[in-house]
């Protein structure tokens, strides 16, 4: 079956720890995407990628980075910088990024910590 | 004004009844709209793409008004699996600017 898988799903970590979280696609997308949601606030896009070996910074990329070194996998890590790294992270592909390409996603991941 | 604004309920209607959200937008470059649905704790899922001036899928009717910029989204005949929250997303698409912006989300509680 083809998808979007995201592990693990929950993740607790210390204060000032680097943590990197998993998203695997094998929908032979070529667009890949991180999302973060907070509780009373949209989803909000932190980095997103087009084909491999290229990102760029979505909204809210401070404190985080990412790599695309195959078009499966474009793993976040949420660096010590992040001020407020808690929240439920979501990856999602889509075919490319043409007009009607619409974003498909993993169960996500939810970060907590402390 | 938000870019895009939907009524975050929560609407409590009973099985059977028709339901219907509006999602209001700002910015007239917005080319692309979508609904998805959302389960508590859960991720998003595609319900509907609209492109032109609406679509139908089954029980689920989407409409696009660009003139007064908002997007509806009709349910008839709810289940009680229709309970969810339901997310307007608007594609703005304007030279070297491409994103999506989400709505906040309307919560639909179905009840038997």
């Amino acid at each position: 079956d083809g998808g979007i898988t995201q592990s693990p799903k929950y993740l607790f970590r210390k204060e000032g720890q680097n943590v990197t979280l998993s998203c695997e696609q094998n929908l032979n997308h070529d667009a890949m995407y991180w999302y973060r949601q907070d509780p009373g606030q949209g989803l909000r896009l932190i980095y997103y990628s087009q084909i491999v070996n290229d990102f760029q910074k979505g909204d809210i990329a401070e404190g985080y980075s990412v790599s695309r070194e195959k078009k499966e996998s474009f793993p976040l890590t949420v660096t010590s910088a992040q001020k407020n790294p808690t929240a439920f992270y979501l990856c999602a592909s889509s075919p490319g990024l043409g007009l009607r390409y619409e974003q498909y996603f993993g169960p996500g991941t939810r970060l907590t910590v402390t | 004004r938000k870019e895009v604004e939907q009524d975050p309920g929560p609407f409590n209607v009973p099985e059977g009844a028709t339901v219907a959200f509006n999602c209001t937008y700002s910015n007239s470059a917005s080319q692309s709209f979508f609904w998805y649905r959302q389960d508590c704790r859960k991720e998003p899922k595609l319900l509907m793409s609209v492109y032109s001036s609406g679509n139908e899928d089954g029980r689920f009717t989407a409409q696009l008004n660009r003139a007064s910029q908002y997007i509806s989204l009709l349910i008839r005949d709810s289940k009680l699996s229709d309970s969810a929250t339901y997310l307007c997303v608007v594609r703005l698409d304007a030279g070297n600017n491409r994103k999506l912006i989400w709505g906040l989300g309307t919560s639909l509680a179905v009840n038997p």
